[in-house]
């Protein structure tokens, strides 16, 4: 079945770690999106990217890294620098133009030892 | 720059009441126009979505109308049902590519 999977389902951080999230989709899609939520909150974009090897900024960039080696693939890293990391991490992806949907993953919900 | 407001959760309603959820955007150009719908501890669900003003976008019972006169996509359903108790999010997807989100409207339906 085509779709997005994101893993692990709960990470867990400890204080001055970098962290890792996955995000994978079979969907021939070109743009892959990361998004943040705090609970009762809306998303917020923390990165995009229309293409392989190409990303852009969205809103709360800061503390985080992005790379987009391949087409499948959007892993978002969790930085040290990010000082308020708790939240559910969304990971999209959508055909890259025009006006079709995005497609989301279950979330990764990030919690800070 | 572009922008999303939704009204302001949460919306408590009886089952078979109506629902109204307020959607303004501010866009340039000609963005295309979605409601998300998310169930809790999972990701978001496209429920519907309109291309172009004037488009009505439907979905199991729930209907949105693109107003580009009033820049407006207000979501509503003739009868509530307890299973759509969720979080609504309307968004909007410019020309390059960026999807922008409301903040989200909670609703809890009661028997």
């Amino acid at each position: 079945d085509g779709g997005i999977t994101q893993s692990p389902k709960y990470l867990f951080r400890k204080e001055g770690q970098n962290v890792t999230l996955s995000c994978e989709q079979n969907l021939n899609h070109d743009a892959m999106y990361w998004y943040r939520q705090d609970p009762g909150q809306g998303l917020r974009l923390i990165y995009y990217s229309q293409i392989v090897n190409d990303f852009q900024k969205g809103d709360i960039a800061e503390g985080y890294s992005v790379s987009r080696e391949k087409k499948e693939s959007f892993p978002l890293t969790v930085t040290s620098a990010q000082k308020n990391p708790t939240a559910f991490y969304l990971c999209a992806s959508a055909p890259r133009g025009g006006s079709e949907t995005q497609y989301f993953g279950p979330g990764t919900r990030l919690l800070v030892l | 720059g572009d922008s999303v407001t939704q009204m302001e959760g949460p919306v408590t309603l009886s089952e078979e009441a109506f629902l109204t959820i307020n959607c303004t955007y501010t866009a340039t150009g000609y963005p295309s126009l979605f409601w998300y719908v998310q169930y809790p501890g999972e990701g978001l669900q496209l429920l519907l979505k309109a291309t172009k003003a004037d488009d009505k976008g439907s979905n199991k019972g729930f209907e949105a109308t693109y107003r580009k006169e009033t820049t407006s996509f207000h979501l509503e359903k003739g009868s509530v049902q307890v299973s759509d108790s969720a979080v609504y999010f309307c968004a909007l997807k410019t020309s390059y590519d960026k999807v922008i989100f409301g903040p989200g409207t909670s609703l809890s339906v009661i028997p």
